[in-house]
């Protein structure tokens, strides 16, 4: 099984531009969530989904939206992008947000804002 | 709040054990996880603690002390492939979802 996709893989984008950062599971878990990762700061949350239909802010949520229509997808949408947004993305999810869940990460979106 | 401390960096060598330590400070923990991510890569899962003691896998173990807040990973007989950034990670029930993450610590193993 594929486990998690993300795409694109990188991109540059211009500020004031906006993207869509593209994440697919094909682990039926209920739970999904948005990560960047900066040098010096490590993983900080963005966004999550406990299930399809609900969405939750997380640790750094200013400049970012998502929505979650169906189980299998979690797109995190930028609608203005700064260069403070320079960094990795990573989408991850668990089966669900219970304490013993693992959470499995995709490999990761490396955008650049100019 | 939360906080989670670990060092930033370690180096040892092959064939050695190092102990990487991770210190947090949560109002309400419900679980400890530590990750492995090689450079360029996504983090992969390495271990679960939520009781005290220690959970051991293959080469690699790791201790929880919720009284202390403390827990570290062990790593055994160091291979170079062993060289990444190593993750601790909390969950916080009170938080409500996610794990909040360490900085990392960046292990080097030389032969």
């Amino acid at each position: 099984t594929a486990g998690i996709t993300q795409a694109p893989t990188s991109q540059i984008l211009a500020a004031g531009r906006s993207m869509t950062l593209r994440c697919t599971q094909d682990m039926r878990h209920n739970a999904m969530y948005w990560y960047r990762q900066d040098l010096g700061l490590g993983l900080r949350l963005i966004h999550y989904s406990n299930t399809a239909g609900t969405t939750g802010k997380g640790e750094v949520p200013d400049g970012y939206s998502v929505s979650r229509a169906n189980t299998d997808d979690f797109p995190l949408t930028l609608a203005s992008a700064v260069p403070s947004q320079t960094s990795v993305y990573f989408c991850a999810s668990s089966q669900d947000q219970g304490s013993t869940d693992t959470q499995y990460f995709g490999p990761g979106t490396r955008l650049t804002v100019l | 709040g939360q906080n989670i401390d670990q060092p930033t960096e370690m180096t040892a060598t092959e064939g050695a054990i190092v102990q990487i330590n991770c210190t947090y400070q949560t109002s309400g923990f419900n679980g400890l996880f530590w990750y492995q991510q090689h450079a360029g890569e996504a983090p992969t899962f390495l271990s679960y603690n939520v009781l005290d003691g220690l959970e051991e896998k293959g080469r690699f173990s790791s201790f929880l002390s919720r009284s202390k807040g403390y827990s570290y990973l062990l790593l055994k007989e160091l291979q170079m492939k062993d060289s990444a950034s190593y993750l601790c990670a909390v969950r916080d029930h009170q938080a409500g979802t996610a794990l909040i993450f360490g900085k990392g610590t960046t292990l080097s193993v030389s032969s």
